[in-house]
């Protein structure tokens, strides 16, 4: 595997659920992100890893709760989700958290029923 | 606060024609400036990106930007449309006093390309 992975691709859970995103990135990186896209609006930042330390929360609801367990790997763990949560959801990565270019993966595309 | 302006959520444009992608963005301080692709069902790519050096970036898949300052913008281009190019392209900002790298993204806009 090359640049950014995600899994799964696809998710469709109910309200009640807990499930988990996976990211992982094999090109090296000390920084890693989750965003949300939604139809119609901006990319939306949501968590900011660097060196397995959380640098940013954008003010999101608790019941989404990132995990870094090392620089390779980022998790968004879901529960109690709502409908208006379905959507693209994005890791990225990038060397450092400055100003550096970031790989995105490909997403999971997730279904709130 | 940095932010962008994406003109035209949808753009069409005949093959073989020039292509225009319209980017403006607001900032206080210097800003590093990116766009960014994306095709159905796939993340986002980087196309290029503008960090102070040349004004005038080239990109991949024959795509350039250029950077005015007095205009605060940073326009997509490409001479010739080709199918391959249908797909979203996202312009963002950020600058070396945003926290952590927070990128702010434009809207997108969808580009059709009309055989």
């Amino acid at each position: 595997e090359t640049g950014v992975t995600q899994t799964p691709r696809h998710l469709v859970m109910g309200m009640t659920n807990k499930k988990s995103l996976k990211c992982e990135q094999h090109l090296g990186h000390n920084a890693m992100y989750w965003y949300k896209q939604s139809a119609k609006k901006p990319l939306e930042l949501m968590f900011v890893y660097s060196l397995e330390e959380r640098v940013e929360n954008n003010s999101v609801p608790s019941r989404f709760s990132p995990e870094c367990p090392n620089s390779s790997h980022l998790f968004l763990h879901l529960h109690t989700l709502q409908p208006e949560d379905s959507a693209l959801y994005l890791c990225a990565s990038s060397q450092d958290h400055n100003t550096d270019t970031q790989y995105f993966g490909p997403g999971t595309r997730l279904t709130v029923l | 606060a940095q932010s962008v302006t994406q003109l035209g959520s949808h753009v069409s444009v005949s093959e073989g024609a020039l292509v225009l992608l319209r980017c403006n963005y607001s900032s206080s301080v210097p800003p590093y400036l990116f766009w960014y692709v994306q095709y159905p069902n796939q993340g986002l790519q980087l196309l290029l990106k503008y960090t102070s050096a040349a004004t005038l970036v080239k990109g991949i898949n024959g795509f350039e930007a250029e950077f005015k300052k007095s205009e605060t913008s940073f326009h997509l281009t490409k001479p010739s449309a080709h199918m391959s190019d249908a797909a979203e392209y996202f312009c963002a900002v950020t600058t070396d006093q945003t926290g952590a790298n927070n990128l702010f993204f434009g809207t997108g806009t969808r580009l059709t390309v009309i055989p």
